[in-house]
């Protein structure tokens, strides 16, 4: 297995541009989860869906951020419009169904490095 | 809510000398926590949890009630061991992530 799949891994767009990030999760994991790392604010969880449907979404900045996940192996993270404050490595995780309250790891792709100029 | 305090950005240490990465929670449920790396060019991976009770690399971690503390500890930090490490608090199926600590260790 390749693991956790992103595309693309740079992205440089201009100001007000749209911007779609795509993200292959593991097969057969249940969870995926959108993170954005920057330097300021660490590694921040966007949202995460659970058997394709949105969970807790409480993590997206602002209405410019949205995210699909048309099926088990593809979902997409959109920002439109993009601005420069959007700059940051965007990655995506899979992970297993949580059994017994344990927490299952995730797994992480290796992240979309944007520019928004 | 949760949170995760990592009070250090940059750690460095000289190769051989003992490290600690110090993590603080807050969380009113019985906790769940991660210790994560991210070495450079490779992707962010799991490295302990603290229900393991396992050494990992030669890290270990222990869960303080008390203090609300998971450090990560290493008695003789290797070159190798430079990377970004984040702490992180499970809790209603999310992960919660500290801002992280850069650990370099120099020869």
């Amino acid at each position: 297995d390749a693991g956790v799949i992103q595309s693309p891994r740079h992205e440089v767009t201009e100001m007000g541009q749209e911007v779609t990030l795509r993200c292959k999760p593991i097969s057969g994991h249940d969870y995926l989860f959108w993170y954005r790392q920057t330097m300021m604010r660490g590694l921040e969880l966007l949202i995460y869906f659970n058997n394709n449907v949105p969970i807790d979404d409480s993590g997206m900045p602002e209405d410019r951020f949205s995210a699909k996940m048309p099926n088990a192996s593809f979902s997409t993270l959109k920002i439109q419009p993009s601005e420069p404050r959007d700059s940051a490595v965007y990655f995506c995780a899979s992970s297993l169904a949580i059994l017994a309250r344990r927490f299952n790891e995730q797994f992480f792709g290796p992240g979309t490095r944007l520019t928004v100029l | 809510a949760q949170r995760v305090t990592q009070p250090e950005k940059l750690l460095s240490v000289f190769k051989g000398a003992p490290v600690e990465l110090k993590c603080n929670y807050s969380y009113s449920g019985s906790p769940e926590l991660f210790w994560y790396v991210q070495y450079s060019r490779q992707r962010l991976q799991l490295l302990l949890r603290h229900i393991s009770r396992e050494s990992i690399k030669g890290f270990t971690a222990d869960l303080n009630k008390g203090e609300t503390s998971f450090h990560l500890k290493k008695p003789f930090a290797q070159e190798e061991d430079s990377a970004m490490y984040y702490c992180a608090l499970a809790s209603y199926g999310k992960l919660t992530f500290g801002q992280g600590t850069i650990l370099t260790v120099h020869p």
